[in-house]
């Protein structure tokens, strides 16, 4: 099973509109980053979010870390065809070993003009 | 400053060949990571390496190994290779630890086709 489920897994949204990405994670989270990853190609950091309540934004792109709900949404305002892409979160797992980094599930966003 | 490069970009491979890749952090970044990405399993972490040592490990075969050299340029090695290691393999670096503040770069990947 996963550790970090997003939902939706795809979604499609008219240009203009806005849109929530949610993350879930089955273990205590250490922290959370957001990814963007265009089709082949490597991932593209948005945003670290580490304490509970935080909220970051960046252009039209917000971040919150709900620590007690496990749990992060990436909400973007007013949807443009340059935000379609995959949407990745990311967490650290705190081993004795050491840290391990793992990834949700992707969710797919197509934007249409 | 470059970002993190990756060689090849695309590789082509039998079944039963070995494949290395190789990847190259950004200036000054000390740890390196590897990613196998699938459409059916998403991204899966495969090993991290900090100054020269393997310090953490994926639940892949031992087909997977890896290292990393005195000047942080890592190497991703996969013998014997299946059908199924076909794959984007992706490559991060951050300076420090992933996960304690620092942010990963990725680089472009490779495209391992295994026929």
């Amino acid at each position: 099973s996963q550790e970090l489920e997003q939902s939706p897994q795809s979604l499609i949204v008219q240009e203009g509109k806005n849109l929530t990405i949610n993350c879930t994670s089955s273990k205590t989270l250490y922290g959370l980053y957001w990814y963007k990853q265009k089709y082949g190609e490597g991932l593209i950091f948005l945003m670290m979010l580490q304490k509970g309540g935080e909220e970051k934004s960046h252009e039209k792109i917000t971040a919150k870390l709900d620590e007690k709900k496990q749990q992060s949404s990436l909400h973007i305002t007013a949807s443009q065809p340059s935000h379609a892409g995959i949407y990745l979160c990311g967490a650290v797992t705190l081993r004795p070993t050491g840290n391990q980094f793992y990834f949700g599930t992707g969710t797919s966003l197509t934007v249409i003009p | 400053k470059a970002g993190v490069t990756q060689t090849p970009r695309y590789l082509i491979k039998t079944r039963g060949q070995q494949v290395t890749l190789s990847c190259s952090p950004i200036s000054g970044h000390r740890s390196v990571s590897w990613y196998q990405q699938t459409p059916g399993q998403g991204l899966q972490f495969l090993f991290e390496y900090f100054s020269e040592t393997q310090r953490n490990k994926g639940n892949f075969p031992g087909r997977f190994s890896g290292r990393q050299f005195s000047n942080s340029r890592s190497e991703m090695n996969v013998s014997t290779l299946e059908l199924g290691d076909s794959a984007l393999y992706l490559c991060a670096s951050s300076l420090l630890i992933p996960g304690r503040g620092d942010e990963q770069f990725f680089g472009p990947g490779t495209r391992l086709t295994v026929l």
